[in-house]
């Protein structure tokens, strides 16, 4: 079955610091790809996406690459403020499109 | 993309009762689904919620526990029966149109944090 894989957290951080979290998925044919954002107290928003391979899904800054070949789709941020302290899922929805299946969640901490 | 919403957006229920959960969305929408978020930890599908048709429940998951309606194309129900504390969690509804928002991208209320007693 599909499955996502996220690095543990939590990941704590200086502001404006340099973010990686990381994703790889073990998927049959080609899913798609998404990073949602979980802020304190708050349901979970959409942060991006990407549909096929090689797709780079961006916002607010925040980007992450489809890539086929290693299975992953890692986020990363050029520079953090406090105000992405929050919780990251990495997910994806099969090839029928329905089903999404999500990571276990990286929590982000960043500092002043 | 769609406005969800979800009542009530906290309670806190004894043991034994049974608490009925309501998305409304702003649209109709051709999928809606319900998840299950444990402290700490991820989200789990409990079931895809068909209008005009029975839900269709992940493994671990069964009616009797979850009773799921959905009346319309913009507006479902999820009841968690007989409470226990294992029970408490925050349960959130997802909306998923394919032609107006993409491919295959859900979006989701703000969740029903449960505690059972």
């Amino acid at each position: 079955g599909n499955s996502v894989t996220q690095m543990e957290g939590p990941v704590t951080l200086s502001e404006e610091a340099f973010l990686t979290i990381n994703c790889t998925y073990t998927a049959t044919g080609y899913p798609s790809l998404f990073w949602y954002v979980q802020y304190p107290g708050e349901g979970l928003q959409l942060l991006l996406k990407a549909t096929k391979a090689d797709d780079k899904g961006s916002n607010k800054g925040f980007e992450a690459t489809y890539r086929k070949e290693t299975t992953s789709f890692h986020l990363e941020k050029g520079s953090v403020q406090v105000s992405d302290s929050a919780v990251y899922f990495c997910a994806l929805s099969d090839q029928g499109g329905n089903k999404l299946t999500f990571g276990t969640g990286t929590q982000l901490k960043v500092e002043l | 993309s769609a406005v969800i919403s979800q009542k009530p957006s906290r309670d806190i229920c004894q043991r034994g009762t049974s608490l009925t959960i309501q998305c409304q969305v702003d649209s109709q929408v051709t999928m809606m689904f319900w998840y299950r978020q444990q402290p700490g930890q991820s989200l789990t599908l409990i079931a895809t919620a068909n209008q005009g048709s029975e839900a269709t429940y992940e493994s671990g998951f069964v009616i009797d526990k979850f009773p799921i309606s959905r009346p319309n194309l913009t507006f479902s129900t999820l009841t968690v029966s007989n409470m226990s504390p294992e029970d408490s969690s925050i349960y959130l509804c997802s909306v998923q149109d394919r032609q107006g928002w993409g491919s295959r991208e859900q979006f989701f209320g703000p969740g029903t944090r449960l505690t059972v007693l």
